[in-house]
């Protein structure tokens, strides 16, 4: 809905550029994270994930970062697009439940 | 192939009313979840279904109930709507531990 995204941390970026959006998780038990993107009037939409055994794993223009030891995980979206305008969310996977981050809305500017 | 699809996507209450939000999933995923989302809140778990039969609560339970009708649907439950119920409200369905989250479009619900 058009209440999503009020309050969040905003990244702004130009097309082309590449953008990297931070995300620092609470349970160093987190066995699998997973980064979604969310469009506005649409439901979340997985975009890659990562099991903890890991601290890299790339997909099409998208790469997510790993580093456990200061519990933080990263998106990276190379030469980004006007279409990846949206507010992106990680979640961790602990105790059998997902947990969701807050959210970073990307601004890309032609 | 539909995915996950939930009705209505826009409702208004008044407070005290009742309503049902449904959701269906047409993957043969095991399990289920009703979320909300609210500004600068992330997602939080309300329910959930492991498996055609069991629920369990979430993160945010109050206010609410909900029906693992089959293996298919679930439907989330508010007997007397609140103020703070005021939301927008995911459901989602897994297959197995370990596999990514399909979310449904969303419900946007407003109590007055």
């Amino acid at each position: 809905g058009e209440s999503v995204g009020l309050h969040l941390p905003t990244l702004s970026v130009q097309e082309g550029d590449n953008s990297i959006i931070n995300c620092a998780y609470s349970n160093s038990a987190s066995d699998y994270f997973i980064w979604y993107k969310q469009e506005s009037g649409k439901g979340p939409q997985f975009i890659i994930d990562i099991r903890s055994n890991m601290d890299k794993r790339q997909g099409q223009r998208v790469t997510v970062l790993l580093n456990k030891t200061v519990k933080h995980l990263s998106l990276q979206i190379a030469a980004t697009q006007p279409g990846d305008s949206a507010v992106y969310f990680c979640a961790e996977r602990g105790f059998q439940k997902l947990v969701f981050g807050t959210g970073t809305r990307l601004l890309v500017s032609p | 192939n539909a995915g996950v699809t939930q009705t209505p996507k826009f409702q208004v209450l008044k407070t005290g009313q009742s309503m049902t939000l449904q959701c269906a999933q047409d993957m043969n995923h095991n399990s289920m979840y009703w979320y909300r989302q609210d500004p600068g809140m992330g997602l939080r778990l309300i329910y959930y279904s492991a498996s055609e039969g069991t629920t369990d609560k979430g993160e945010v339970p109050n206010g609410y109930n909900v029906s693992r009708l089959n293996k298919r649907e679930f439907s989330l439950r508010l007997e007397s709507a609140a103020p703070s119920q005021t939301s927008v409200y995911f459901c989602a369905s897994i297959f197995g531990p370990g596999e990514k989250l399909f979310f449904g479009s969303g419900t946007q619900l407003s109590v007055l």
